[in-house]
């Protein structure tokens, strides 16, 4: 059984950074395409970024040039580097993957919590 | 990426059907079947109910079912059930290697 556990989130100040992991257990992370997704307090999911088993990344506009996806084979960890943090980003983080295809996810994490406030 | 759209809720009594509508453009829902479901029930995780428009994973009931017609997509839900109650949001591919994630649907069960 596939088991994601997110983990580093926290209160941190507008313009700070963070970066939050997601663990796997029962998969290697390198066979999955991995994505971060969020959900804002009281607010719909939204699409993050996405690992590709080849290492290729891409994000959504909204945290394009602040926020990096990297993964750690050794550590059967996805990473989610983010920098020049706003307040907007509050939200609840999920790791969430699938080892065939990047178009959806058959395995989610529980969700880390990130606040962004002064 | 635009958030695709969906009605904010819609409800039905137990044994009835419903259909969530999902709309997009050319440029996501309709240039790709790339189109999946998801169940949110609060303060648990998100379960995949279908991907590619119209597959459903083992151990999803045939209760659910997904269907595209131009730039929207549909899930449908037969036999109404108690537990079926939850939030409803589609994803789907939206070019240049990003995804977009409809704004939800409030599921009731009456």
């Amino acid at each position: 059984e596939v088991h994601l556990v997110e983990s580093g989130g926290d209160l941190v100040q507008p313009g700070g950074s963070l970066r939050l992991s997601c663990t796997a257990s029962g998969v290697s992370v390198s066979s999955y395409y991995m994505s971060w997704v969020r959900q804002a307090p009281g607010k719909g999911l939204e699409w993050v970024s996405v690992i590709y088993i080849g290492d290729n990344t891409y994000n959504a506009d909204s945290v394009r040039g602040r926020f990096t996806t990297s993964r750690d084979n050794s550590k059967n960890t996805v990473y989610l580097q983010m920098n020049s943090l706003r307040v907007e980003d509050t939200a609840m983080y999920y790791c969430a993957g699938d080892p065939d295809s990047s178009s959806c996810f058959s395995s989610w994490g529980q969700g880390t919590l990130v606040t962004v406030s002064a | 990426q635009s958030a695709l759209t969906q009605p904010r809720s819609v409800s039905g009594s137990p044994g009835q059907s419903v259909t969530i509508s999902c709309t997009g453009t050319s440029s996501d829902v309709g240039g790709f079947n790339y189109v999946s479901w998801y169940q949110h029930h609060p303060g648990r995780a998100p379960k995949l109910m279908i991907y590619e428009v119209t597959k459903r994973p083992s151990g999803v009931p045939d209760r659910f079912s997904g269907s595209k017609s131009g730039n929207t997509a549909s899930l449908t839900i037969s036999g109404l059930q108690a537990d079926d109650e939850a939030d409803y949001y589609c994803y789907s591919y939206a070019d240049s290697f990003t995804w977009v994630f409809g704004g939800g649907t409030k599921l009731t069960v009456l």
